[in-house]
């Protein structure tokens, strides 16, 4: 069964601690992005990655760190440095190349509460 | 005008009853556009790609009019089960790199029974 799969589902964390959260594909895709979203707005791109041990920022990646060492797996660390890290975490995954022009599909998603 | 621009709704829609929201998109040079739904604490899954053509999947029909900028989703004889947010998703543009596809709010329809 080709998926998406981000664990854990729900992780609650203190303030001022770093958190690992998963994402691993079996699709065969290359490219891969970590999105975050929070309630009523838009998903915002936080790093993505074309091929393996290449990744860029986008729009938010202050206060995240990533790394892409196999190509199924690209680990997102929120890190004591994000201001607001509460929210809903998206992993996804396309076929594209770098010309973001291709579908994504989408992990299940992590809820991160940071308390 | 904002990257890509929904109406938030809700739309309530009564079952059996046909709906169409549009989105509208600022850059001229965007050449992929979809819909994606997504359920409520749910991730978002690709509904249907937009292509110059008009495509249609069912009971969804989706549609893009390059020269005013916006693209539509028709659906006909709703269901219960369309209940959901509708994000309407757009590419950055030609070479607009990896990073490239920006995603609406969404637009909430709810369909009654």
């Amino acid at each position: 069964d080709g998926g998406i799969t981000q664990s854990p589902k729900y992780l609650f964390r203190k303030e001022g601690q770093n958190v690992t959260l998963s994402c691993e594909q079996n699709l065969n895709h290359d490219a891969m992005y970590w999105y975050r979203q929070d309630p009523g707005q838009g998903l915002r791109l936080i790093y993505y990655s074309q091929i393996v041990n290449d990744f860029q920022k986008g729009d938010i990646a202050e206060g995240y760190s990533v790394s892409r060492e196999k190509k199924e797996s690209f680990p997102l660390t929120v890190t004591s440095a994000q201001k607001n890290p509460t929210a809903f975490y998206l992993c996804a995954s396309s076929i594209s190349k770098g010309n973001g022009v291709g579908e994504q599909y989408f992990g299940p998603g992590t809820r991160l509460t940071v308390t | 005008r904002k990257e890509v621009e929904q109406d938030p709704g809700p739309f309530n829609v009564p079952e059996g009853a046909t709906v169409a929201f549009n989105c509208t998109y600022s850059n001229s040079a965007s050449q992929s556009f979809f819909w994606y739904r997504q359920d409520c604490r749910k991730e978002p899954k690709l509904l249907m790609s937009v292509y110059s053509s008009g495509n249609e999947d069912g009971r969804f029909t989706a549609q893009l009019n390059r020269a005013s900028q916006y693209i539509s989703l028709l659906i006909r004889d709703s269901k219960l089960s369309d209940s959901a947010t509708y994000l309407c998703v757009v590419n950055k543009g030609f070479g607009g790199g990896a990073d490239g596809l920006t995603f609406g709010k969404g637009t909430h329809l709810i369909i009654q029974p």
